[in-house]
């Protein structure tokens, strides 16, 4: 079964400082993708940053990296140099190769203070 | 550059009331997806498509109904609205392989009253 696992549901990160927010997953799909998402107050999900199961590197895009630690099961999001904009909730999502569903976690809720 | 399309975007229901949940896509994907947000459980997954014609069970599918007649078009089917069924209701599109990203609507805020 998937499972994705994140267990802070509020966090604090005072601007300019950098924030890590927890996820783990269990599968048993040799090849699979993490996914992060944003969802601001308006609603829309957006999407962040992929790492595949494969990838030897660990991703960034922009202000954004994922610090992937496959052995643990562990794929969480770097947020550096937080910024009011950051508030949001932020979604770990999970994709397996086999019959391409998303999985995802219940969310961690981020508030930047200035 | 639609992208992902859902209507309506807010609707109230009595309950017993039925209801369709439109999602279309102009990206040619073969995959698409409905979800539900409700507070502290992230996303649940509905129903799914892996193609034009097909839909398959998610977590969650008691009291839904889907169809997708057409690879644009991805219905969600309220038969008889139960105030359990009030939720943020997301449709979500992506093509295949484990290494792309789901792209999704704006959400649909549903209330059964």
């Amino acid at each position: 079964a998937q499972k994705i696992t994140q267990t802070q549901p509020g966090m604090f990160v005072q601007e300019k400082e950098a924030v890590t927010l927890d996820c783990t997953y269990d599968t048993s799909d040799p090849s699979y993708g993490l996914f992060w998402y944003k969802q601001p107050s308006s609603g829309e999900m957006i999407f962040l940053i992929y790492q595949g199961s494969y990838d030897q590197q660990n991703a960034t895009e922009g202000r954004y990296s994922l610090n992937f630690q496959k052995a643990r099961k562990s794929a969480n999001l770097v947020i550096s140099a937080s910024q009011l904009g950051d508030s949001a909730m932020y979604f770990c999502a999970m994709r397996g190769h086999n019959f391409n569903k998303f999985y995802f976690g219940s969310g961690t809720k981020l508030n930047v203070k200035p | 550059n639609a992208g992902v399309t859902q209507t309506p975007k807010f609707r109230v229901l009595k309950t017993g009331q039925s209801m369709t949940l439109l999602c279309a896509q102009d990206m040619n994907h073969e995959y698409m997806y409905w979800y539900r947000q409700d507070p502290g459980m992230g996303l649940r997954l509905i129903h799914y498509s892996v193609g034009e014609g097909t839909t398959a069970k998610g977590e969650v599918p008691d009291g839904y109904n889907v169809s997708r007649l057409k690879k644009q078009n991805f219905l969600l089917g309220l038969e008889s609205a139960a105030p359990s069924q009030t939720s943020v209701y997301f449709c979500a599109s992506g093509s295949g392989g484990a290494n792309t990203e789901a792209f999704f609507g704006q959400g649909t805020r549903l209330t059964v009253v």
